[in-house]
């Protein structure tokens, strides 16, 4: 399977807190994607790592890349209750390709 | 940022009929759209890939004759699902990839819960 891995499936932290996420898959990547979904909501894309990359920032986010070990992580610094849902990671595959293959996801809850 | 909108957000419906849910880009031009399926407290699975004016091309394991896809602009796409079961019953959710500048980005609609009785 291409799907990505996540862990751990579930973190629970005070506000104010770090959360680090992590994500890992088993086929070369041309990118990986992080996403945010709030409770039975849409998906809403946060930061995109090309496979050339390895750590990007935005904002209280910071994301890092090793292809060799096939693997992401995804640090949330200074929690806050709003950050409260669930993270997946996503990879595309080759050059070209259509397919975002997602991880299996992290509820994050923060807790006020 | 770019607007995918979905509707309905919610429909209920008996056993055996149809249902359409549309998912439209608003502010930008979709030369692909993907439909997803996502059960309780699981990740998306991706159903199909849509390109406008051509044939939706289905993941193994999706039958193409109940969920259809029409892709008939770059702002609209619908999924169909015909003759649905209880076992359809899940939040289905679009996403669009824009046609300019870089298009790895897919923007994400909000998601329609389809409960089938």
């Amino acid at each position: 399977s291409q799907q990505g891995e996540e862990d751990p499936q579930a973190l629970s932290i005070q506000e104010g807190e770090n959360a680090t996420m992590n994500c890992s898959y088993k086929t070369s990547i041309n990118n990986l994607q992080w996403y945010r979904q709030n409770s039975g909501r849409g998906l809403v894309h946060l930061i995109l790592i090309r496979s050339n990359e390895r750590e990007k920032h935005s904002g209280r986010l910071r994301v890092t890349l090793d292809t060799s070990k096939k693997s992401s992580s995804l640090l949330i610094t200074a929690s806050r209750a709003a950050d409260t849902a669930s993270y997946f990671c996503a990879i595309i595959v080759g050059p070209g390709a259509n397919n975002l293959f997602f991880g299996t996801g992290t509820r994050l809850t923060v807790i006020p | 940022g770019a607007v995918v909108s979905q509707h309905p957000s919610w429909v209920i419906c008996k056993s055996g009929t149809s249902v359409k849910i549309e998912c439209r880009s608003l502010d930008f031009q979709a030369t692909t759209m993907f439909w997803y399926r996502q059960f309780p407290k699981q990740s998306l699975m991706l159903m199909a890939t849509s390109n406008e004016g051509s044939k939706a091309t289905y993941e193994q394991g999706v039958e193409k004759d109940k969920f259809l896809i029409n892709h008939a602009s770059l702002t609209l796409s619908t999924l169909t699902v015909t003759s649905a079961h209880p076992e359809d019953s899940s939040f289905y959710i679009c996403s669009a990839r824009g046609t300019s500048g870089r298009s790895e980005t897919q923007y994400f609609g909000p998601g329609t819960r389809l409960l089938v009785l």
